[in-house]
């Protein structure tokens, strides 16, 4: 157990809806990034928030945003989906500036889209 | 942008034995390169990692290599067993200032060890 929690384990909706993906990071981590693993695509990095504040994206749609609140947890925001976006979307968290890269992934949510 | 090669994608070995992965990297700037495992409906587990000013970390049956003039680093597992069977991917992260330490995942390598 890596300390990152996500929820919901598992989403199912139809194209055009727009769900939202909640990830709690580890205790005393500030970093929050996002990822998506598709089989054709593999782990692609999306966003990364740190301490509230955006501070890289990766390739990230429009359609997609995020957010880090004031106690840590972060959001993904997925909209007008597309059957393209049905993966796996991983929350990872890290301290952030005292360790270099060590980003401890969580659990996932699998996203259907039909 | 980062460019992570991982070879092979699938690896296939007996209990035992050793298995080696490999992965090549274009951007001069990376300078942290971690592994991680991932096994069937879990999210990626951190197993090992090493950054550029060191050239071979080990952890007792796992370690990993870095040649930083040939932009490669490797994976090596010994003894492997059953409980080994997963994926594997590698990573790079450049600093680019700040606490922007994006990971740029290699595809992944699936091994299987046969009892």
């Amino acid at each position: 157990d890596s300390g990152v929690t996500q929820t919901p384990k598992h989403l199912i909706t139809a194209t055009g809806q727009r769900v939202t993906l909640r990830c709690s990071p580890r205790s005393g981590d500030l970093s929050v990034y996002w990822y998506q693993q598709s089989l054709d695509q593999g782990l692609q990095f999306l966003i990364q928030y740190y301490n509230g504040e955006e501070r890289a994206k990766g390739n990230i749609l429009e359609r997609f945003s995020a957010q880090q609140f004031p106690d840590l947890h972060s959001e993904l925001n997925l909209s007008s989906l597309e059957l393209g976006d049905s993966a796996l979307y991983f929350c990872a968290s890290s301290v952030g500036l005292a360790q270099q890269g060590e980003q401890f992934f969580g659990p996932g949510t699998r996203l259907t889209v039909l | 942008g980062e460019n992570v090669e991982q070879h092979p994608s699938t690896l296939s070995v007996q209990e035992g034995d050793s298995a080696v992965i490999k992965c090549t990297y274009s951007d001069s700037a990376s300078n942290y390169f971690p592994w991680y495992k991932q096994e069937l409906g879990k999210g990626p587990q951190l197993i090992i990692d090493i950054r550029s000013n060191v050239g071979e970390k080990k952890d007792q049956r796992i370690a990993v290599t870095l040649n930083k003039t040939a932009k490669h680093f490797s994976l090596h597992i010994t003894e492997t067993q059953p409980e080994d069977s997963a994926v594997y991917f590698c990573a790079a992260s450049p600093r680019s200032g700040g606490s922007n330490y994006k990971l740029t995942f290699g595809k992944g390598t699936l091994l299987t060890v046969n009892p």
